[in-house]
């Protein structure tokens, strides 16, 4: 069963850099996307990124100049940095397990989130 | 990156049908057949119940079902159970990567 932790700090100071990462289990992590999503408080969900073991990435031109997502394979894991946080990124994170190449574009795994303040 | 437009919330009582919509333009749903869906109880991590726009991954119940029509999707949930309600999310490509709708809040009367 594929199984995927968050992990990283709970606050961050604004102006700062925010970095997460995602530990997969039961699952190789090649064959995948793999996404980060977030939700702020009482709101919707917004698609921040995603990468995959190719180098290749995908991120919403929202965020774009600020995020990065990038693969290890070797600990079967990957990652979220984004830049110059404001209180605005304050939020759930959620990484997610996201398409192949023959059905590229939904997240069918997902993490059970963790909270990020920016202070 | 406009949000999809989803009908902020629907109810119906057990064992009845709702349908849930959500609508974009042509350069996301009108465009792609990367309709998903997502199912969220409050507090907890969404969950896929539909993709590609029309299919259900293993382990979804046949009672939910996607469709699509120009720039409108819609998922239908027939033979509502209590544990149905919650917040509903659309999700579709849009060119760069995918956008969300803004979420319709189900309430199981």
């Amino acid at each position: 069963q594929v199984q995927l932790q968050e992990s990283g700090p709970g606050l961050v100071k604004a102006s700062e850099t925010l970095s997460l990462t995602c530990i997969v289990s039961g699952d190789s992590i090649t064959r995948n996307w793999w996404s980060w999503v977030r939700q702020s408080a009482g709101k919707g969900l917004e698609w921040i990124g995603r990468a995959d073991t190719s180098g290749a990435t995908n991120y919403n031109p929202s965020l774009k100049s600020r995020v990065s997502v990038s693969l290890d394979v070797a600990r079967s894991q990957f990652s979220l940095k984004v830049n110059s946080v404001t209180a605005a990124d304050t939020a759930i994170y959620y990484c997610a397990r996201d398409g192949t190449r023959s059905a590229p574009w939904h997240m069918d795994v997902w993490g059970q989130g963790t909270t990020v303040t920016v202070s | 990156q406009s949000a999809l437009t989803q009908t902020r919330s629907v109810s119906g009582s057990p064992g009845q049908s709702v349908t849930i919509s959500c609508t974009g333009t042509r350069n996301d749903i009108g465009g792609y057949n990367y309709v998903s869906w997502y199912h969220q109880h409050p507090g907890r991590a969404p969950s896929l119940v539909i993709y590609d726009v029309t299919k259900r991954p293993s382990g979804v119940p046949d009672r939910f079902s996607g469709s699509k029509s120009g720039n409108t999707a819609s998922l239908t949930i027939s033979g509502l159970q209590a544990d149905d309600d919650g917040d509903y999310y659309c999700s579709s490509y849009a060119g760069y990567g995918q956008v969300f709708g803004e979420g319709t809040k189900l309430t199981v009367l």
